[in-house]
């Protein structure tokens, strides 16, 4: 079975500056999608950034890209020139790819978030 | 994207009552889904909403205790059955038009039991 794993329970960053959240994920798939959600006090959760696992290259949505490394099954999120509305509780997740995954499901496996408060 | 409402936003339930959740997505959807995020938790998957069948529940969750309606193509029901504090939890309600599209998630509905 597929595990993502958040060992930050919470970072601090300090307004401007650029901060990066770990996420680690097991799987023996070759297929798969990664995903960092974020959910503001609002409760709302909102898509940041998605990457498909078999692109090499790392996905970039303006101040927020990842650092994809396939091999060691890792994928942080970095957040440059952080403002105060990046706080929130960012969470990770996985999705399987093909049909033949299960991917037909749609399925989302969560980590346990990193609550990331930014310091005006 | 889509854009997905929950009712109701909030609720305070007494024991052994049962609260019914509904999610309206502004678009037809081939992918409706529940979760529910304990206090401080992550987000687990409770059940696939299908239009048409039964829905498909994930280990640890019935459907007896969580009913779930998918009448059309845009909105689905959960309902929250005997309900006992350890089910005080955000509910969110999630959608996506495919297999292979993000999912976008409802504001989530608070819920406490006394």
């Amino acid at each position: 079975a597929q595990t993502v794993t958040q060992s930050q329970p919470e970072m601090s960053v300090q307004e401007a500056e650029t901060v990066t959240l770990s996420c680690t994920y097991d799987t023996s798939e070759s297929d798969y999608y990664l995903f960092w959600y974020k959910q503001p006090p609002s409760r709302q959760m909102i898509l940041v950034i998605r990457q498909e696992a078999y692109k090499q290259q790392n996905a970039t949505e303006n101040r927020f890209s990842v650092n994809f490394q396939k091999a060691a099954k890792s994928f942080s999120l970095k957040i440059s020139d952080s403002q105060l509305g990046d706080a929130a509780m960012y969470f990770c997740a996985y999705r399987s790819g093909g049909l033949n995954y299960g991917g037909a499901t749609n399925k989302l496996i969560f980590g346990t978030g990193t609550l990331l408060a930014v310091q005006p | 994207s889509a854009v997905i409402s929950q009712k109701p936003s909030r609720d305070i339930c007494q024991r052994g009552t049962s609260l019914t959740i509904q999610c309206q997505v502004d678009s037809q959807v081939t992918m409706m889904f529940w979760y529910r995020q304990q206090p401080g938790q992550s987000l687990t998957l409770i059940a696939t909403a299908n239009q048409g069948s039964e829905a498909t529940y994930e280990s640890g969750f019935v459907i007896d205790k969580f009913p779930i309606s998918r009448p059309n193509l845009t909105f689905s029901t959960l309902t929250v059955s005997n309900m006992s504090p350890e089910d005080s939890s955000i509910y969110l309600c999630s959608a996506a038009a495919d297999s292979y599209n993000e999912q976008f998630f409802g504001p989530g509905t608070r819920l406490t039991v006394l």
